[in-house]
């Protein structure tokens, strides 16, 4: 069955620093890729997503690119602010999935002043 | 502010007991899912509403169920809850049938506690 795979958390980095973070799935068919992004005491909301392989989705700063060599779609920012402080969740839709939205386990980032 | 709502926003509740928890979604979203947040089993799809009628399922137990009205607000039915029921439940909806690529826009969720 379909799955996602995120690297776990959490992450610390200063403000300013670079960030990754990896997530690899698995899918029988041609999914649709989402970084979602949920911030202390808050739902879900979608950051960026990508809908076919070598398309880059982008959103805030962040951006993630669609690798169906590597099945990856990790998430990256050139300089995260404090602000940035949340649970990153990579999940992934497809047909064959019948649609259902598959989540990672999420990945906690935390930004120190 | 994701335009879903849910009520209620804690909910407190013993171990035998029933609870229902309510969502409306955006305004013109067709589509209505449930999640179950906890630590140990992370994000899980539960279920998927397409103008009133189920359109997926996923690791929904027996004991829960849903259903989406006429009014496309939709309720999940917690019936015999046990202590690991205690999770936060998330709504989303989406504008239509749910095809792959479409956006889910998520409620702040509601806060079980099952003592």
């Amino acid at each position: 069955g379909n799955s996602v795979t995120q690297m776990e958390g959490p992450v610390t980095l200063s403000e300013e620093a670079f960030l990754t973070i990896n997530c690899t799935y698995t899918a029988t068919g041609y999914p649709s890729l989402f970084w979602y992004v949920q911030y202390p005491g808050e739902g879900l909301q979608l950051l960026l997503k990508a809908t076919k392989a070598d398309d880059k989705g982008s959103n805030k700063g962040f951006e993630a690119t669609y690798r169906k060599e590597t099945t990856s779609f990790h998430l990256e920012k050139g300089s995260v602010q404090v602000s940035d402080s949340a649970v990153y969740f990579c999940a992934l839709s497809d047909q064959t999935g019948g649609f259902k939205t598959i989540f990672g386990a999420g990945t906690r980032l935390f930004v120190k002043a | 502010d994701s335009g879903v709502t849910q009520t209620p926003k804690h909910l407190i509740t013993a171990t035998g007991q029933r609870v229902t928890l309510r969502c409306s979604p955006r305004s013109g979203d067709l589509s209505v899912y449930w999640y179950q947040q906890s630590l140990d089993q992370g994000l899980q799809f539960l279920i998927h509403y397409y103008n009133g009628e189920e359109r997926a399922k996923g690791n929904i137990l027996e004991r829960f169920s849903a259903q989406q009205f006429p009014d496309l607000h939709s309720e999940l039915n917690l019936s015999s809850l046990e202590l690991g029921d205690s999770a936060l439940y998330f709504c989303a909806s989406s504008a239509s049938g749910g095809g792959g690529q479409e956006t889910q826009y998520f409620g702040p969720g509601t806060r079980l506690l099952v003592l």
